[in-house]
């Protein structure tokens, strides 16, 4: 059973648009969602998270929109630059230090010049 | 933020043979890790969680006895792949939990090809 779902599974942006990568999950556990940036061949890399008690959340050009009611949040990243261009993974957990984090399916960014 | 380091990056095995993989936090101690495996564009998939000092809690599907863990110290867990077939090829990535929140720092991966 997939927790989180993640959409779109790719995603070709123009320098200096708006990338914005959706997520929804089900579990009503979940306290903590968290979004990664990985590069081929390297670790996920945290990039920003937010627990439920916000509805937003900025930090420098990525920002977070919550939704608890919906169960949904996403990712915005402003004046998207090719650098940008990396697999990105939201993710939930219900936020202790033992607590796994679900991954959605990840959505390929790619940034044209 | 906290640093979690693998060891080796990348290793290519006959089938057949066990490969272990190391995975340490190197600037604070981590009472659970988790261990991941991510194939080819797609997803990373929790394979077991590592708990210092007693036994690794696997999810479904995953095999115990063929991937191995150990969590013999506050700063080190390791992951073996026994009797390693070409379906194990993978990226194998760990994780710790660190700070307040409990942020989840990842490793670089390791990447393992079986001939």
């Amino acid at each position: 059973q997939q927790q989180v779902k993640q959409s779109p599974q790719s995603l070709i942006v123009q320098k200096g648009g708006i990338s914005i990568i959706n997520c929804a999950y089900e579990n009503t556990a979940f306290d903590y969602f968290p979004w990664y940036q990985q590069f081929p061949g390297k670790g996920p890399a945290l990039l920003i998270a937010i627990r439920p008690d916000v509805s937003e959340k900025k930090e420098g050009r990525f920002t977070i929109s919550f939704n608890k009611s919906a169960k949904q949040f996403s990712l915005h990243i402003m004046d998207s630059q090719p650098g940008d261009s990396a697999t990105y993974f939201c993710a939930a957990s219900p936020g202790s230090s033992a607590s796994k984090i679900i991954f959605g399916s990840g959505t390929r960014l790619s940034i044209r010049p | 933020g906290a640093v979690v380091s693998q060891h080796p990056s990348w290793v290519i095995c006959k089938s057949g043979t066990s490969v272990k993989i190391e995975c340490r936090s190197l600037d604070f101690q981590a009472t659970t890790m988790f261990w991941y495996r991510q194939f080819p564009k797609q997803s990373l998939m929790l394979m077991a969680t590592s708990n210092e000092g007693s036994k690794a809690t696997y999810e479904q599907g995953v095999e115990k006895d063929k991937f191995l863990i150990n969590h013999a110290s506050l700063t080190l867990s390791t992951l073996t792949v026994t009797s390693a077939h070409p379906e194990d090829s993978s990226f194998y990535i760990c994780s710790a939990p660190e700070g307040p929140g409990n942020e989840q720092f990842f490793g670089p991966g390791t990447r393992l090809t079986v001939l």
